[in-house]
């Protein structure tokens, strides 16, 4: 995990708020994929993003979900008008660009929706 | 449908036993990956494995991948307490979308 930073690590959020998770690749990654834990799941896959670019976004709901990559700074995955079924562990790993099987994990966000 | 199935799903020993946690699809895939997880932390990748009947130890870990590429094991010799933790496979089906699907992980507990 050394490495991927994520902030914050703890999130409460009230149902119709805005939640913003942030992401911080590891040095010389420029890709990340976004996933959802929830209790005794596995984890899902959200969203594959290359710096400026979306890859795959199969996995992540049409409405209120969003994700970015800016060519500075860290990614960003954002969930508008959150509900109670949001609530999950969100986590981001990073990649080389060619090593997609060797992702290195960040600790992770646990968003609470109240 | 999961396409992975992982088994047991939960698994409670005592310090000093052996345990086996399979990983078992009925697709092919060109490379898995086994992780743990402990609570309130990031999966940390120990091996990933890519070719049919490839065997690779992490000290008192095992890992196999099946001659077909559709399954693995892990195997723990003289479990101890610090092996507690979720254990998750993961791998990318062969030919198919290079997006890494999970299976829903083995719950270890090791009592001392």
């Amino acid at each position: 995990n050394a490495g991927v930073m994520q902030n914050p690590r703890h999130l409460v959020r009230r149902r119709g708020q805005e939640a913003r998770l942030r992401c911080s690749p590891m040095k010389g990654h420029s890709h990340v994929y976004w996933y959802r834990q929830l209790p005794e799941e596995g984890l899902k896959f959200m969203v594959y993003l290359q710096k400026e670019n979306i890859i795959d976004e199969s996995g992540m709901p049409k409405e209120r979900f969003s994700a970015e990559f800016p060519k500075e700074g860290p990614s960003i995955l954002r969930i508008q008008q959150v509900v109670r079924g949001d609530s999950a562990a969100y986590f981001c790993a990073s990649f080389r660009a060619t090593r997609q099987e060797t992702q290195y994990f960040g600790p992770g966000t646990r968003l609470l929706v109240l | 449908t999961q396409l992975l199935e992982q088994s047991p799903q939960f698994l409670s020993i005592q310090e000093g036993e052996n345990l086996t946690v399979y990983c078992n699809s009925s697709s092919v895939f060109s490379s898995l990956q086994w992780y743990r997880q402990e609570p309130g932390e990031g999966p940390v990748l120990l091996v990933t494995v890519v070719t049919g009947g490839e065997v690779k130890k992490l000290k008192r870990l095992t890992f196999q991948f099946g001659d077909a590429r559709k399954d693995s094991s892990l195997h723990i010799t003289a479990a101890q307490p610090g092996d507690t933790g979720l254990y998750l496979c993961a791998g990318v089906v062969a030919g198919g979308s290079y997006i890494p699907t999970f299976g829903r992980g083995t719950s270890l507990i090791v009592h001392p």
